[in-house]
């Protein structure tokens, strides 16, 4: 039973630039959540997918947008790309946009 | 921001019990108390939730105390693979998110 999925491992941007990150939920998951992790830090939650709709969004600006598709898989795209966006960014699937949430291996971004 | 407390770090020797606590003061009527566990550049690692009574899995024990204000993490018998940083997160039966805190890094000595 594959558990998350999310592609590429590793990305080197640069500043301007945009970016599609990629994941697989869960077998069985239909609800996909993303987060950025910068380093030291905690998750940050930036939005969550369900029914292929943004369920809810956190302080994150416009530059990030994502997508759900018909078979549950999802992507984050970052536009305008800033230092700061450098990060690990992770996604969870979960059945339902309410239960216990189980994580991929993130995608680490760095831009320079 | 994240509603929980837990200590910056803790240590614990290989082979005994690792009890990591949580302070949930203002915890409200419908939030759980989610244990993760994130050990270096790795994704989250799901370990246990509960609402008010003690749960157990194969992984670990949770012990929530009766007024709901604190809780702990019991893993029986630690080894050196469980070094990482261990988060206590809230989450109401309606909330979309998990909301993280700094998390307690957890050192496992031989």
């Amino acid at each position: 039973d594959a558990g998350v999925t999310q592609s590429p491992t590793h990305l080197i941007k640069t500043r301007g630039q945009q970016v599609t990150l990629r994941c697989s939920p869960k077998s069985g998951h239909d609800t996909v959540s993303w987060y950025q992790q910068a380093l030291g830090q905690g998750p940050q939650f930036i939005f969550q997918y369900y029914e292929e709709e943004e369920r809810q969004r956190g302080n994150f600006p416009d530059r990030f947008s994502g997508h759900q598709f018909p078979n549950y898989s999802s992507e984050l795209n970052v536009n305008a790309l800033l230092l700061g966006d450098s990060a690990l960014y992770l996604c969870a699937s979960s059945w339902g946009p309410f239960n216990e949430q189980f994580f991929g291996p993130g995608t680490r971004l760095t831009v320079l | 921001d994240a509603k929980t407390t837990q200590p910056t770090s803790m240590d614990c020797a290989e082979g005994r019990a690792a009890n990591l606590p949580c302070n949930h003061s203002t915890i409200s009527g419908n939030e759980y108390v989610y244990w993760y566990r994130q050990i270096h550049s790795q994704g989250p690692q799901y370990i246990i939730h509960g609402l008010k009574n003690n749960e157990t899995n194969e992984m670990a024990s949770l012990i929530i105390t009766e007024d709901r204000k604190s809780s702990t993490l019991i893993l029986p018998h630690a080894t050196l693979r469980d070094t990482a940083v261990y988060y206590c997160i809230l989450r109401g039966n309606s909330n979309y998110q998990l909301i993280w805190g700094a998390g307690t890094k957890l050192i496992i000595k031989p």
